[in-house]
């Protein structure tokens, strides 16, 4: 079964610090990956795709074949950028966004 | 433009009984994906539709089903309610879900009894 595993489920860094939230994935061909965010009492919303390769937020995220990884980083966190974060990626072999396999979700709190 | 609306926004249920849930894609989207999202973990795949069609099932028993409409919008059911459906229910448009970004509606909150 095609799993998505984000190890840590609370996350705590001081704003300004450097913030990692982990993903990996379950091996199969080259999957496409996604981070969502959802920010208090707001909508689970894209906050960026592998295959657009864009930088959201200052959110990047590289996917490591070699590791099966997909990590959000961002070099300076700020208080604004606390929410529940998922990793997910798409099922099957293909891009279709809408049958995503999702992982528990990492709630981030960026502390002042 | 709202977004995607779902309804009702929560309910209450008891074992046995059965529940319909409804979503109203965005305009011009024509893909619509429902999901379950169990209190502490994330969003479950049930079902994809697309141009009217199912799309994709995830490993959800027969007790659940879905249809879409000729507007795009859609319902899922549940029959024979057990308290493990106690969940959020989401649903997630798009215009085409092969390249296309899915956005979320705010879900449908079911608690069965």
């Amino acid at each position: 079964a095609q799993r998505v595993t984000q190890p840590e489920k609370l996350l705590s860094v001081f704003k300004g610090a450097p913030v990692e939230l982990k993903c990996n994935y379950s091996y199969s061909g080259s999957p496409e990956l996604f981070w969502y965010v959802q920010y208090s009492r707001q909508r689970l919303q894209l906050l960026l795709r592998h295959i657009s390769r864009e930088s959201i937020k200052g959110f990047t995220a590289d996917l490591n074949k070699g590791e099966t990884s997909f990590h959000l980083k961002k070099p300076f966190a700020q208080e604004e950028d606390s929410a529940m974060y998922y990793c997910a990626r798409a099922r099957g072999f293909n891009t279709n966004a809408g049958k995503s396999t999702f992982g528990d979700g990492t709630t981030l709190t960026v502390k002042p | 433009d709202a977004g995607v609306t779902q309804s009702p926004t929560h309910l209450i249920k008891t074992r046995g009984q059965h529940v319909t849930l409804r979503c109203s894609p965005i305009s011009g989207h024509k893909s619509v994906s429902w999901y379950q999202q169990v209190l502490g973990q994330g969003p479950q795949f049930i079902f994809q539709y697309y141009e009217k069609e199912e799309r994709g099932r995830g490993n959800f028993p027969d007790r659940f089903s879905a249809r879409q409409f000729p507007n795009y919008s859609s319902e899922l059911n549940v029959n024979a309610l057990l308290l493990g459906d106690s969940a959020l229910y989401l649903c997630a448009s798009s215009r085409d879900p092969r390249t296309d970004t899915q956005y979320f509606g705010p879900g449908t909150r079911l608690t069965v009894l």
